[in-house]
């Protein structure tokens, strides 16, 4: 089976630097790859996805993510953030052909101005 | 297009009694999801539906626990008698026809309180 770690619980960050989230998995098999982000009392919304192909995968609102089979690691950035990116990020995987998603347990960015 | 509908937003109930929980997928989708997020934790899959059947319920605690989508649409979870533990949050999840992984759109969610 497959699983997800999320290597830091929380990331505070002024509005402006850059930020990265870090996401480690583990799976016998090939995988896909997604992160997504929880806003405070809301639902979870799609970032960005891994599914095969260039393993820099870009996403919303000026998310990106690489994807590094060697290092089994899927690791979140943004060049410059907002206080609007103060949210829940959380880490998924699952494996080809298996609609089951396994999360990571979530990381909190806090942006300060 | 509308998004993944969910009702209630928040309830709240003491121990032992029944709550139910309604989702509204997206139009067309014929994937559903039920899964729970625990306070400070990643969402956990309870039921998935390929149109009416359940074709993945491993994780959901049939004693007390119970879903139905009977038309293939809209769906409801049900928890009788509810305990303590089960305070979280119930999130329902749709996704489209395709094969491998599609993407898994998400609703707002209903967050229980179990007194």
């Amino acid at each position: 089976a497959q699983s997800v770690t999320q290597l830091d619980s929380q990331v505070p960050v002024f509005e402006e630097a850059p930020v990265e989230l870090r996401c480690n998995y583990s799976s016998s098999v090939s995988v896909y790859l997604f992160w997504y982000v929880q806003y405070p009392n809301q639902g979870l919304q799609l970032l960005l996805k891994y599914l095969s192909g260039s393993t820099l995968v870009k996403g919303i609102n000026g998310f990106e993510a690489e994807f590094n089979k060697s290092q089994t690691s899927f690791h979140l950035r943004k060049p410059s953030v907002h206080i609007s990116d103060t949210a829940e990020y959380f880490c998924a995987v699952s494996v080809w052909n298996d609609y089951k998603l396994s999360f990571g347990a979530g990381t909190t960015v806090t942006v300060r101005a | 297009e509308a998004g993944v509908v969910q009702s209630p937003r928040y309830k709240i109930i003491e121990k032992k009694q029944p709550v139910a929980f309604w989702c509204n997928p997206i139009s067309g989708h014929n994937t559903l999801y039920w899964y729970r997020q625990n306070l400070g934790q990643g969402p956990e899959l309870l039921i998935r539906y390929e149109n009416e059947e359940a074709v993945d319920d491993s994780q959901l605690p049939k004693d007390r626990f119970s879903a139905e989508r009977l038309k293939g649409v809209d769906s409801t979870l049900k928890i009788q008698p509810a305990e303590l533990g089960d305070s979280a949050v119930y999130l329902c999840a749709s996704t489209g026809i395709g094969i491998g992984t599609d993407t898994q759109y998400f609703g707002p969610g209903t967050r229980l309180t179990v007194l």
